[in-house]
């Protein structure tokens, strides 16, 4: 079975400030994949980052940055000197068993 | 024009009524999906079809009846529901449906509202 839990429900922030989503998984797969995506207001899920198991080597992409640790079965995200477009749900998933499988989320609001 | 299209983009509808939300996708993918989106909840995988078969139905009552006549088009035929399937309903696609599943393309999904 493969649970995904994001223990943050919702965050708030000032602008320039970091924030970090935490994200721990579950699996009994040895090969999987982990993924975050980013729900605006508008609705639609947008994918941001795609990891395998088997790739440990942090991520950066402008302000986002990724920080994936085995060992913890955590899958991190950073969002760096935040702004109010970063405003929005976002979702930690792990693939595996033909199906991706979704954390609860975490509500980001970053205050102008 | 958006990868994944859905319509209606908001529905009200008694628990008697019948009704259908249709998702439309336009990025040559063949494998298509519905997940339901309840408040605090985590997103539920409903159905996977994948070439036009179901290939996944996770367990979903009866009264959500999915239908996908080609690989563009996902239909969810809704009846008698009721109040605690209101929720936002999202349609989704991908390139395949292997057992590592890649990114999914997803619509802005119907908010559906059952009185």
């Amino acid at each position: 079975a493969q649970k995904v839990t994001q223990a943050q429900t919702e965050i708030s922030v000032v602008e320039k400030e970091d924030v970090t989503l935490d994200c721990v998984y579950e699996t009994r797969d040895t090969t999987y994949y982990l993924f975050w995506y980013k729900q605006p207001p508008s609705g639609e899920l947008v994918f941001l980052i795609r990891r395998n198991s088997f790739d440990e080597q942090n991520e950066i992409s402008g302000r986002y940055s990724w920080n994936f640790q085995k060992s913890t079965s955590s899958f991190n995200f950073t969002i760096t000197a935040s702004q109010v477009v970063d405003s929005a749900v976002y979702f930690c998933a792990l693939s595996g068993d033909y199906k991706l499988s979704f954390g609860a989320g975490t509500t980001v609001t970053v205050r102008a | 024009e958006t990868g994944v299209t859905q319509t209606p983009r908001h529905l009200v509808m008694g628990m008697t009524n019948k009704k259908s939300l249709k998702c439309e996708q336009h990025l040559g993918h063949n494998a298509m999906y519905w997940y339901k989106q309840s408040a605090k909840k985590p997103l539920e995988l409903m159905f996977v079809y994948s070439l036009e078969e179901r290939v996944e139905n996770n367990s979903v009552p009866s009264r959500f009846s999915p239908e996908c006549p080609n690989s563009s088009h996902l239909f969810l035929h809704l009846h008698t529901l009721q109040p605690e399937d209101s929720a936002l309903y999202l349609c989704a696609s991908s390139q395949d449906r292997g057992r590592y599943t890649g990114e999914l393309f997803f619509g802005e999904g119907s908010r559906l509202t059952v009185l």
